[in-house]
């Protein structure tokens, strides 16, 4: 049984460009979750995606936005990179119903010049 | 914000030592977990203790978590070099896991 995907593992992008990066939930899970972590720091929370609905956001602008397909895998958007958008970006997954775990895939690393 | 912090920033020890790390938050929570990252790579589960719940085990692992003082103990006992990682907690107020992260400890276990 695969757990979390991430691709790319690598990125490297230029200011002002867009990026895609695409999570795969480990089998029967339908709630997907993107973090963003930056060098030397803890995870931060972007969104939540489950059934195919934004659910929950943290606190980042419009310019990060993400999508979950019928398969439940996730596609993470951000627009007008800057260089404070590099970072380690991590896609957890959960399954059905009122549980507490979290599955983290090996995250995309991203570096905007 | 309810984000965790974790005390030490760093933390060196000699394998068979035991290394204790904390986290204090700021809000109230429904749940607390602490995961393990090797090389700024994906996260992996270590445990998870409830609000209602004031010490866990799992394996060398020990959790203590003391909501009147907003704060949690990570316990591990025996280490090893391969327990050399970045250590963090991880709250979630509302059970939709929507966790905050702490900042982390940097565990060094020489052998």
């Amino acid at each position: 049984d695969a757990g979390v995907t991430q691709s790319p593992t690598h990125l490297i992008k230029t200011r002002g460009q867009q990026v895609t990066l695409r999570c795969s939930p480990k089998s029967g899970h339908d709630t997907v979750s993107w973090y963003q972590q930056a060098l030397g720091q803890g995870p931060q929370f972007i969104f939540q995606y489950y059934e195919e609905e934004e659910r929950q956001r943290g606190n980042f602008p419009d310019r990060f936005s993400g999508h979950q397909f019928p398969n439940y895998s996730s596609e993470l958007n951000v627009n007008a990179l800057l260089l404070g958008d590099s970072a380690l970006y991590l896609c957890a997954s959960s399954p059905p119903g009122p549980t507490y775990e979290q599955y983290f895939g090996p995250g995309t690393r991203l570096t905007v010049t | 914000s309810q984000q965790g912090e974790e005390d030490p920033q760093a933390l060196s020890i000699q394998e068979g030592e035991n290394a204790t790390m904390n986290c204090s938050y700021k809000t109230s929570i429904n749940n607390l977990q602490w995961y393990r990252q090797n090389s700024g790579r994906g996260l992996v589960h270590l445990i998870l203790i409830r609000s209602n719940e004031r010490e866990k085990h799992s394996g060398r692992l020990r959790v203590t978590l003391d909501t009147s003082k907003k704060s949690s103990s990570l316990l591990i006992t025996a280490s090893r070099a391969a327990d050399t990682a970045s250590y963090f907690c991880a709250t979630d107020r509302y059970n939709f896991n929507k966790f905050y992260f702490g900042s982390g400890t940097k565990l060094n276990v020489k052998p």
